[in-house]
C-alpha cells in the first residue's frame, strides 16, 4: 500500500535555532501533501496544503514565514520551523493524497524547543 | 463549513465487551468519512472509510462503522473489544471534490482486563 515516511521522529533543539521535517511518499507519486500540527489531548489541526511545483496554501492563523514548506517534487515534501520557540513544541503530522482513494500518514515528529 | 463531532473524549471499556464510538458531522454536500485509530506517539493509521457504495464497512481487525446520512453519522463499532485497542480514535469528513480532511477531536478508548 501506499506509505509516507517522516523524519525525524523526534527531534530536540534550541530555541531559536531551525528544524527540517521531511516526508516522503515512498512508492508513490504525491501530488498533494497536507501538514498538521496536534496539540496534546486536542485534535489534528490542519496547517497547510502542499502541492507539487507550486507555493503551498495555509489555513488561517498559521504564519507561513514561519512554517515554510516546500513540496519540489512529487515524492518529497519539506516542513521548516524556523527561529522556533517553546510554544511550537508539538507532534507534527504530514498526509499525502491517494488521488479520491483517502489519504495515507506519516508517522509523526514530536519536537520539543528548549 | 463542515465540522466533525466525537462526543466522547473518553471511553473505558472491559476487555471483550462491546463499544461505540460516536461520531457525528455537518456538511450539506456529499462526503467522505474515515475513522483513524493513533497509538501513543504514532501517526494516523486508516481503520475504515466510507466513499460510496454500501453504507456498512468493516475494517479487517472487527471494526465496523455505517454511514447514516439522515442522521450525519459515522458510529464506529465492535462487538468485542481487546487490549490492543487501547488507543485514540479519530473520525475524519472531507466534502466531495475538496482534498481537506477535518478531524473530531478524537475518542481515547482504553480496555482494561
Amino acid at each position: 500500500g501506499a506509505v509516507v515516511s517522516q523524519h525525524p521522529s523526534r527531534v530536540i533543539c534550541k530555541s531559536g535555532t531551525s528544524v527540517k521535517i521531511e516526508c516522503r511518499s515512498l512508492d508513490f507519486q504525491a501530488t498533494t501533501m497536507f501538514w498538521y500540527r496536534q496539540f496534546p489531548k486536542k485534535s489534528l489541526m490542519l496547517m497547510a496544503t502542499s502541492n507539487e511545483g507550486s507555493k503551498a496554501t495555509y489555513e488561517q492563523g498559521v504564519e507561513k514565514d514561519k512554517f515554510l514548506i516546500n513540496h519540489a517534487s512529487l515524492t518529497l515534501s519539506t516542513l521548516t520551523v524556523t527561529s522556533a520557540h517553546p510554544e511550537d513544541s508539538s507532534f507534527y503530522i504530514c498526509s499525502a493524497s491517494l488521488q479520491g482513494n483517502g489519504y495515507t500518514f506519516g508517522s509523526g515528529t514530536r519536537l520539543t524547543v528548549v | 463549513a463542515q465540522s466533525v463531532t466525537q462526543l466522547d473524549s473518553q471511553v473505558p471499556v472491559f476487555e471483550e465487551a462491546p463499544v461505540e464510538l460516536r461520531c457525528n458531522y455537518s456538511s450539506s454536500v456529499s462526503v467522505y468519512l474515515f475513522w483513524y485509530v493513533q497509538y501513543p506517539n504514532q501517526g494516523l493509521q486508516l481503520l475504515l472509510k466510507y466513499l460510496s457504495g454500501s453504507t456498512l464497512v468493516e475494517s479487517i481487525n472487527g471494526f465496523e462503522a455505517e454511514f447514516n446520512k439522515s442522521q450525519t453519522s459515522f458510529h464506529l463499532r465492535k462487538p468485542s473489544v481487546h487490549i490492543s485497542d487501547t488507543a485514540e480514535y479519530f473520525c475524519a469528513v472531507s466534502e466531495g471534490g475538496s482534498e481537506k480532511l477535518v478531524f473530531g477531536k478524537g475518542t481515547k478508548l482504553t480496555v482494561n482486563p
